[in-house]
């Protein structure tokens, strides 16, 4: 079946560090790769997203790009604030598991310190 | 628009309490889901739906109950609450057009204690 892995957490960071969060997938055919973003007491918000390979979402400064020869989106800002800190969820659809659902990974903590 | 609402935000039950938990949405979408988080898990799918009058069970369906009477409206019921039912979850829904340009926008989740 379908599959996500992310790094584990939580990444601490300083406040203008560099972040790379990374994300692997597992699935056949081409599915669309997502990053969901949740602050704290809040529910998910999509972040961005890329339909096909070699895509490249962005958004509020942070970008991932579609890599189907190495099967991953890996999640990069280059200069994270405080504001920053949250829960980031790697997610695909498609594959597997059709385009009625999102097949998650299991989160990364991301701490921003000033 | 509203979006997609979940009620109730907080809710504690007994073991063996049964509980509805509502979601809407208000963007006339076919797909609508129910996920549960729980701490270092991710979201895991517990059922779906890709129309009125159509569900299915996700990875870990035992335990809940849904049905989809209308477009609009996606309970997902417990019917004997158990202390592993202590979550949070989110309902999400979605087009049923636009294959893998499709977007899935998520409720604000509700939050169950099962003591």
């Amino acid at each position: 079946g379908d599959s996500v892995t992310q790094m584990e957490g939580p990444v601490t960071l300083s406040e203008e560090a560099f972040l790379t969060i990374n994300c692997t997938y597992t699935a056949t055919g081409y599915p669309s790769l997502f990053w969901y973003v949740q602050y704290p007491g809040e529910g998910l918000q999509l972040l961005l997203k890329a339909t096909k390979a070699d895509d490249k979402g962005s958004n509020k400064g942070f970008e991932a790009t579609y890599r189907k020869e190495t099967t991953s989106f890996h999640l990069e800002k280059g200069s994270v604030q405080v504001s920053d800190s949250a829960v980031y969820f790697c997610a695909l659809l498609g594959g597997n598991s059709g385009y009625s659902t999102l097949t998650f990974g299991k989160g990364t903590m991301l701490l921003v310190s000033p | 628009n509203a979006g997609v609402t979940q009620t109730p935000k907080f809710q504690v039950l007994k073991t063996g309490q049964s509980m509805t938990l509502q979601c809407a949405q208000d963007m006339n979408h076919e797909y609508m889901s129910w996920y549960r988080q729980d701490p270092g898990m991710g979201l895991r799918l517990i059922h779906y739906s890709v129309g009125a009058g159509i569900t299915d069970q996700g990875e870990v369906p035992n335990g809940y109950n849904v049905s989809r009477s209308t477009t609009e409206d996606f309970p997902l019921r417990l019917l004997s609450a158990a202390p592993s039912q202590t979550s949070v979850y989110f309902c999400a829904s979605s087009a049923s057009g636009g294959g893998p340009r499709k977007t899935q926008y998520f409720g604000p989740g509700t939050r169950l204690l099962v003591l």
